[in-house]
């Protein structure tokens, strides 16, 4: 079942606001990655998290690893339109398996 | 760039038939998947190919088939479909065995009637 507790569910929020969504387990992972999935598409890849504690921007985008490895942040800044889409966390632990949570759903009005 | 392609953007289908969703990525990846995306679940796995010819199951994969014949194709199918298997379908792809990095398709709508 889901191990990944993804949280806000959605958010609605003006543009040039900034924004935050977190991931926490139970369970331990090596490896963080951030996803987006624009409607009608799949989701691309973000950012990448490989050690605890490693803090990572690409952008406007910025993820951490959090230090007991049991969590990781996502945040975006001066959103924008074309932020909108589903953000998904995954976490992996071993052999080509990646845990995926329920997605925080963004909408960004003008 | 790589690019994961997914044969059916949207199927209708009935109850009982056999469905193929096929997939075929252009990077010359050794790693293919495909995952079940609904709503308030994320996705989950369903299958996994690390090898031509070879497969390991994920976390939902009864009801589901899989075949990879060719490295660059990974096909998902289903015996005899049911409506809780009305989903959207993603394929994806990865280089490396231990990444998490993957290339995904656009998706394949299923609402099976």
């Amino acid at each position: 079942g889901q191990q990944l507790n993804q949280s806000p569910q959605s958010m609605f929020i003006q543009e040039g606001e900034d924004v935050s969504m977190n991931c926490t387990s139970s369970s331990i992972f090596n490896t963080w990655l951030w996803y987006k999935q624009e409607p009608g598409e799949g989701p691309v890849l973000l950012i990448a998290l490989y050690k605890a504690g490693e803090l990572t921007s690409n952008g406007r985008l910025t993820a951490q690893f959090g230090i007991t490895r049991k969590d990781s942040f996502l945040n975006i800044s001066a959103s924008i339109p074309s932020d909108v889409g589903i953000y998904f966390c995954a976490g992996q632990r071993g052999y080509n398996k990646l845990i995926f949570g329920a997605g925080t759903r963004l909408a960004v009005h003008p | 760039d790589v690019k994961v392609t997914q044969s059916s953007r949207y199927l209708v289908k009935r109850t009982g038939e056999k469905v193929f969703l096929e997939c075929v990525q252009d990077m010359d990846h050794e790693n293919m998947f495909w995952y079940r995306q609904d709503p308030g679940l994320g996705l989950r796995l369903i299958y996994f190919s690390y090898d031509v010819k070879m497969k390991e199951k994920g976390d939902i994969p009864e009801g589901y088939s899989v075949s990879r014949e060719k490295k660059e194709r990974f096909s998902l199918i289903l015996e005899s479909a049911s409506t809780n298997q009305t989903s959207m379908y993603l394929c994806a792809s990865s280089l490396g065995t231990y990444t998490g990095e993957l290339f995904f398709g656009e998706g394949s709508r299923l609402t099976v009637l």
